[in-house]
């Protein structure tokens, strides 16, 4: 069965620095997401990609993050300049075009990364 | 603005009893999804069970039942013969049309099941 990929599923940085991460969405998929959840909290969303660009974001997606597809497979979330409360998990999750099945509005969500800012 | 209330922040259930886990939302939409999510300790999110607003019966899938009541606004899901590897958070979700919008989390239930 296809599934969401992840990487790194930890990583470990020091406040300041740039970190970048990666995803690969399920290949026939056209939404793409980015959710994180800090420690012992619910999943909150930060933003959403259709067509090479952004279609939503939340007030979280602030000028410290952005998003790419550099390619015809990977997803990636950038970081430019991390601070301690960016430590959380972060998950990518795709979804096919809606109405192509009955569950269209599910969200595949990958193991998700673990990111951890010193 | 949507909102998912999750009231239980932990449930207890004995092994192959049923339970229910609670979830209620708000939304000014007449077309929605609602979802429910397992998060095991292990950390990643397991899709379970989908109900849309317009399905006029109440969605299964093997042990998942969702207990969906459109006028009091719940979408509770009941777990039947409850296993020991059932024991995780479980969130309740939803999204709004057209398309595929962004999930609006609950903030979750802790269910551990006992021996």
């Amino acid at each position: 069965e296809p599934e969401v990929t992840q990487t790194p599923s930890h990583q470990v940085t020091q406040m300041g620095q740039e970190v970048i991460l990666r995803c690969v969405p399920i290949s026939n998929h056209l939404y793409f997401y980015w959710y994180r959840q800090i420690l012992g909290q619910k999943v909150e969303f930060l933003v959403s990609f259709y067509n090479n660009e952004i279609s939503e974001k939340s007030e979280i997606f602030d000028d410290q993050f952005s998003v790419e597809r550099p390619d015809g497979s990977n997803f990636t979330l950038k970081i430019r300049s991390t601070k301690l409360e960016d430590s959380a998990m972060y998950f990518c999750a795709s979804s096919p075009l809606a109405g192509e099945h009955s569950n269209s509005y599910e969200q595949y969500f990958g193991p998700g990364t673990r990111l951890t800012v010193t | 603005a949507q909102k998912i209330t999750q009231t239980q922040p932990g449930m207890f259930v004995q092994e192959k009893e049923a339970v229910t886990l609670d979830c209620t939302y708000d939304t000014s939409d007449q077309s929605y999804g609602l979802f429910w999510y397992k998060q095991p300790s292990s950390g990643e999110m397991i899709f379970l069970i989908y109900q849309g607003s317009y399905d006029e019966q109440n969605a299964t899938e093997g042990r998942y039942s969702l207990n969906f009541q459109k006028a009091r606004k719940s979408a509770n899901l009941v777990i039947s013969a409850s296993q020991l590897g059932d024991s995780a958070m479980y969130f309740c979700a939803m999204s709004t049309n057209p398309g595929n919008t962004p999930l609006v989390f609950g903030k979750g239930t802790r269910l551990s099941v006992i021996a």
